[in-house]
């Protein structure tokens, strides 16, 4: 079946280092969501990219979507103890639905 | 304006027992998702509900596991005959619509239900 990895599993970082977290499908997508999940906390959307090669930014998070739309990644500048927390990204499974399938996630801890 | 409710946020279940989780989504959002996450894992798709229709049930881990939406708005999970392999957090996710053209619409997610069974 369709599966969705991400690298790495686990990040440590000083308080203003960069962070990159790699998100790879085994199947294209249509589209491809990124969600933050704190500590104890649900996921919370931060973005959605659709186009083949697309770079979007936020502030210090800057996502881009692979041009095969097989693989995408999430950089953060400059770390924060904000920061802290799971990324996931996500892919609808198949052509047609509205099902996501989660990657493994990257846990993300600041060290300030 | 409100978020995605679930209730309740903690509940615990001895085995053999029937547990039934309450999901209040956003109102007027069309979708509506149910999500199984273990700890340390990402959120594994359980079912989905378009409106009161329960479109998508296979990720349901077996015929103990039910969901429903009857009016289209609130649902519940229940799971019967609890097993210890059932602790986990489940999660209700709702968003305004479906797919459509490649894109999706963004799903907004309840606190979760944290089941524990002993």
């Amino acid at each position: 079946g369709q599966q969705v990895m991400q690298i790495p599993q686990y990040q440590h970082v000083q308080e203003g280092e960069d962070f990159t977290t790699y998100c790879n499908s085994s199947t294209t997508l249509s589209n491809i969501q990124w969600y933050k999940q704190r500590p104890g906390g649900h996921p919370v959307f931060l973005i959605q990219l659709v186009k083949s090669g697309e770079v979007k930014k936020q502030k210090r998070l800057t996502f881009q979507f692979g041009e095969a739309k097989k693989n995408s990644s999430l950089h953060i500048t400059a770390t924060q103890t904000t920061d802290v927390g799971t990324y996931f990204c996500a892919g609808p499974q198949g052509g047609a639905t509205n099902k996501l399938i989660f990657g493994t996630g990257t846990l993300l801890a600041v060290q300030p | 304006g409100a978020g995605v409710s679930q209730s309740p946020r903690y509940k615990v279940a001895k085995r053999g027992q029937d547990v039934a989780l309450r999901c209040d989504p956003i109102s007027g959002h069309v979708s509506l998702f149910w999500y199984q996450q273990a700890l340390g894992q990402g959120p594994e798709f359980l079912t989905y509900f378009q409106n009161e229709a329960q479109l998508d049930k296979s990720g349901l881990p077996s015929d103990r596991f039910f969901a429903e939406r009857p009016e289209g708005s609130v649902s519940t999970l229940k799971i019967q005959r609890t097993q210890q392999e059932d602790s986990a957090v489940y999660l209700c996710a709702s968003s305004l619509g479906g797919l459509a053209g490649g894109k999706s619409y963004e799903q907004y997610f309840g606190p979760g239900t944290r089941l524990t069974v002993t």
